[in-house]
């Protein structure tokens, strides 16, 4: 299977630690998506990357949070000094560049457990 | 970028029964997306209908756009217990982020 991959798929911490997420996307897609989810509401856009740019970060990204791409491939997300309000599911997403299409391909996601 | 608002929040269906939802957005858009997300297969897209298209089909899914409404409904038809899911609509003006209402939530009783 050549989908987004996403590890780990479960990730419990202590408030206060610093946890890392990794996404593998499509190998041919350029852009590359991260979003977060929490219980009972749609996905909310966190961050962007076009190749290794980072073109648009939310508001939703603190200070506390940081994502790269490096070579434009794969891509981390760090949480710093995790909190009880970051236990979300985090997912990444990739799409092609340009074409007639916009669809996105998710992964299935890294559900962070703050306790 | 702007997001869709899904309606109703929840549908209950037999087998067998057309699942209908509606989706209301706010301003002009390119296309818009419509997504499924159950716990076995994570978020997949399921269609995309531009901006000059009025409707679309793809197996048993039917979608409608009426731009002068600002509005989208995803029609199921003959449902399965595969079916379901929550459903979300993502309304695109530009061709980057997506944004998601808290979407609609169908079961799909045998």
């Amino acid at each position: 299977d050549t989908g987004v991959s996403q590890d780990p798929r479960h990730k419990i911490t202590k408030r206060g630690q610093n946890v890392t997420f990794r996404c593998d996307p499509i190998s041919e897609h350029n852009r590359l998506y991260w979003y977060r989810q929490t219980l009972g509401q749609g996905p909310e856009f966190l961050t962007y990357f076009q190749n290794e740019a980072q073109l648009e970060k939310s508001r939703l990204l603190s200070d506390r949070f940081s994502a790269e791409r490096p070579k434009g491939s794969f891509s981390t997300l760090e949480i710093q000094r995790t909190e009880q309000g970051d236990s979300a599911m985090y997912l990444c997403a990739s799409s092609p560049l340009g074409g007639g299409t916009y669809e996105q391909y998710f992964g299935p996601g890294t559900r962070l457990t703050v306790t | 970028s702007q997001q869709g608002e899904e309606d109703p929040q929840a549908l209950s269906i037999q087998e067998g029964e057309n699942a209908t939802m509606n989706c209301s957005y706010k301003t002009s858009i390119n296309n818009l997306q419509w997504y499924r997300q159950n716990s076995g297969r994570g978020l997949v897209h399921l269609i995309l209908i531009r901006s000059n298209e009025r409707e679309k089909h793809s197996g048993r899914l039917r979608v409608t756009l009426d731009t002068s409404k600002k509005s989208s409904s995803l029609l199921i038809t003959a449902s399965r217990a595969a079916d379901t899911a929550s459903y979300f609509c993502a309304p695109r003006s530009n061709d980057y982020k997506l944004s998601f209402g808290a979407g609609t939530t169908v079961t799909v009783r045998a």
